[in-house]
Parts: structure tokens; C-alpha cells; sequence
């Protein structure tokens, strides 16, 4: 069974910094993409953050571009989200997610919540 | 970057109605568009792929079409179950963008 656990979320004060953790059990690690995708509270999904499953290829969207940094330990069938410099619009449950062949994330892990405040 | 636009934003609806939700992208994504379905304290679930492939375990009921830049996801016949967000998702070209999301609601 396909399972993403993702840990690390709390709270945290505005510029500071967050690292999330997703492990996954299941399925073959590496040879998958992964992404993180978050939800702000009375706003829509958006997509954070991917991976290659070798790692080598990486990008963000616009808004965290600079700040975040997706890496994998495909050992420890891990995925990992660094989070610097946080602002208040970061807050949101955050989701590590596995990409099929075609992008689309066909399991997700529960959520981690993440809320920057003073 | 690639816009998504959903429509409409939501839809009151009854038990055994059919409905169709609308995405339309900025630009030409082919067919790499998706479709999940997200209700409240839970992850989102995939519904569709590539447009139109039903993701595996997923009621028949839930059809999605288009290419290009326009798309529908139809729910023939509603269950009670299906009252929740839906997003459609490009995967054409990064950032992958999303929809704005719809609230489906029981009348």
C-alpha cells in the first residue's frame, strides 16, 4: 500500500524557517517524481515544489521561488521541503504528493500544517 | 505562467442530478490536464487524467473531455459522496497551475 507521511509542520515567526519531511512507504521511491502542493485556508491548491526521482531537476512556483528548497534522500525513502524566510500568506497544510508519468499526483500524503505568525 | 479558470465557482445540486464543472486554460495544454476531488480535513483525490482517463478505483460516473484549452468534468448522476471541491490541474508545462476550485453543494 502506497502511504506519505509528512512531518516537521508547527508554527513558526515571520522570516524564520521550517523543514518539512515526507516518508514513503509502498512503492519504488526513486523512480517517481514528487511534489509538494499547499492549501491556505479559504484559498485553492497550489503547487509548491518538484523533484525528479534522481533528484537532479527541481523547481518551484513563483511565490516561493528563492525562500523554498526541495531535496530527497532516496535511501531513507524520504522527501524533504526547507523553508526560509517564511511570510504570514505561507501559512496552509502542506502536502507531499507522488507524480504519475503525466504530472498529476496520484497519492498524497495527510498534510502537515504550517502557520507563521508572530 | 498558465491560468486556469474553473466555472463555476460553485453549483447547488440534488442527489441524482447531473453536472458539469468547466476548465479552461490560457493556452494550449493538449491533454495534460486533471481533475481531483477534495473534501473537507482530507488530502485532494484523483479523479481524471490525460483529460479524459478515469484514475484507477474511480466511479464511471465521473467523465472528464476536451483538449486544447477547454475542459469539462461530468458527474452523471450525483451521490452524496460527491458533495465537495473540485480542481482541475495543468501538468502541460511548469509552474503547474490550478484551478480555482468549485464547490459542489446539496441543494
Amino acid at each position: 500500500e502506497v502511504q506519505l507521511e509528512e512531518s516537521g509542520g508547527g508554527l513558526v515567526q515571520p522570516g524564520g524557517s521550517l523543514g518539512l519531511s515526507c516518508e514513503a512507504s509502498g512503492f519504488s521511491f526513486s523512480s517517481y517524481e514528487m511534489s509538494w502542493v499547499r492549501l491556505a485556508a479559504g484559498k485553492g491548491l497550489e503547487w509548491v515544489s518538484y523533484i525528479t526521482g534522481g533528484g537532479s531537476v527541481k523547481d518551484y512556483g513563483d511565490s516561493v521561488k528563492g525562500r523554498f528548497t526541495i531535496s530527497r534522500d532516496n535511501t531513507k525513502k524520504t522527501l524533504y521541503l526547507q523553508m526560509n524566510s517564511l511570510r504570514a500568506e505561507d501559512t496552509a497544510i502542506y502536502y507531499c504528493a507522488r507524480a504519475n508519468g503525466w504530472g498529476n499526483f496520484d497519492f498524497w500524503g495527510q498534510g502537515a500544517l504550517v502557520t507563521v505568525s508572530s | 505562467d498558465i491560468q486556469m479558470t474553473q466555472s463555476p465557482s460553485s453549483v447547488s445540486a440534488s442527489v441524482g442530478d447531473r453536472v458539469t464543472i468547466t476548465c479552461r486554460a490560457s493556452q494550449d495544454i493538449t491533454m495534460w490536464l486533471a481533475w481531483y476531488q477534495q473534501k473537507p480535513g482530507t488530502a485532494p483525490k484523483l479523479l481524471i487524467f490525460a483529460a479524459s482517463t478515469l484514475q484507477s478505483g474511480v466511479p464511471s460516473r465521473f467523465s472528464g473531455n476536451g483538449s486544447g484549452t477547454n475542459f469539462t468534468l461530468t458527474i452523471s448522476s450525483l451521490q452524496p459522496e460527491d458533495f465537495a471541491t473540485y480542481y482541475c490541474q495543468q501538468s502541460k508545462s511548469f509552474p503547474y497551475t490550478f484551478g480555482q476550485g468549485t464547490k459542489l453543494e446539496i441543494k
